[in-house]
């Protein structure tokens, strides 16, 4: 049983342009949202996070948007830029009792940026 | 600030031998996470300790088990490897109270012949 899905395996851009990557999500249970990046041999890098209780958090070029009542959320990177080429997990946490610790990932989606 | 450490950070074995694997948390954390990353099922929730108390557990086999010292620094080991069992572990610290956001390690390679 999957519960945080990124449905894209992989998404290619131009330097410059938008990068939009999806992730949905099944547990309601769910109260707070990660985006890491992982570069081939390293482990993942932890980009930006949202708790339940907003609809958007922004830090520099990453933005992303939570939507509850569709349990779907988005990163937004604008610009893209080569160096963003890597690929990035959508992750969620619950709170308490069996979820201490846990982190639920997705599947991944590779992001390629085009020069 | 120096980051999660893992080691080492690659390891080759034959099936039916056992491994430890390291990780030293970010200074001042005291939760400790460990994942397992294979291509068919991507990362998968091993188990986290805290404060030398293992709070959770994932759906692995009794064979992965953990522990962590007073320092915070946690091993984990696998016994009576299978060819299955290779694999990218990575381990995670944080805080360990809310938001769970965690830092990852480099991770180590685990290679089953």
């Amino acid at each position: 049983d999957q519960q945080v899905k990124q449905n894209s395996p992989s998404l290619s851009v131009q330097e410059g342009r938008i990068s939009i990557l999806n992730c949905d999500y099944t547990n309601s249970m769910f109260d707070y949202f990660l985006w890491y990046k992982k570069y081939p041999a390293e482990g993942p890098t932890f980009l930006i996070s949202i708790s339940s209780i907003k609809d958007k958090n922004e830090d520099g070029r990453f933005t992303v948007f939570l939507n509850k009542s569709a349990k779907h959320l988005s990163l937004h990177i604008v610009p893209s830029q080569p160096g963003d080429s890597a690929v990035y997990f959508c992750a969620a946490s619950a709170k308490g009792g069996t979820s201490y610790g846990k982190l639920t990932f997705g599947q991944g989606t590779i992001l390629t940026v085009h020069p | 600030k120096a980051g999660v450490t893992q080691t080492p950070r690659y390891l080759i074995k034959t099936r039916g031998q056992q491994v430890t694997l390291s990780c030293s948390p970010i200074s001042g954390h005291r939760s400790v996470s460990w994942y397992q990353q294979t291509p068919g099922q991507g990362l998968q929730f091993l188990f986290e300790y805290f404060s030398e108390t293992q709070r959770n557990k994932g759906n692995f086999p009794g064979r992965f088990s953990g522990r962590q010292f007073s320092n915070s620094r946690s091993e984990m080991n696998v016994s009576t490897l299978e060819l299955g069992d290779s694999a990218l572990y990575l381990c995670a610290s944080s805080l360990g109270s809310s938001p769970n956001i965690q830092y990852f390690g480099a991770g180590t390679r685990l290679s089953v012949l």
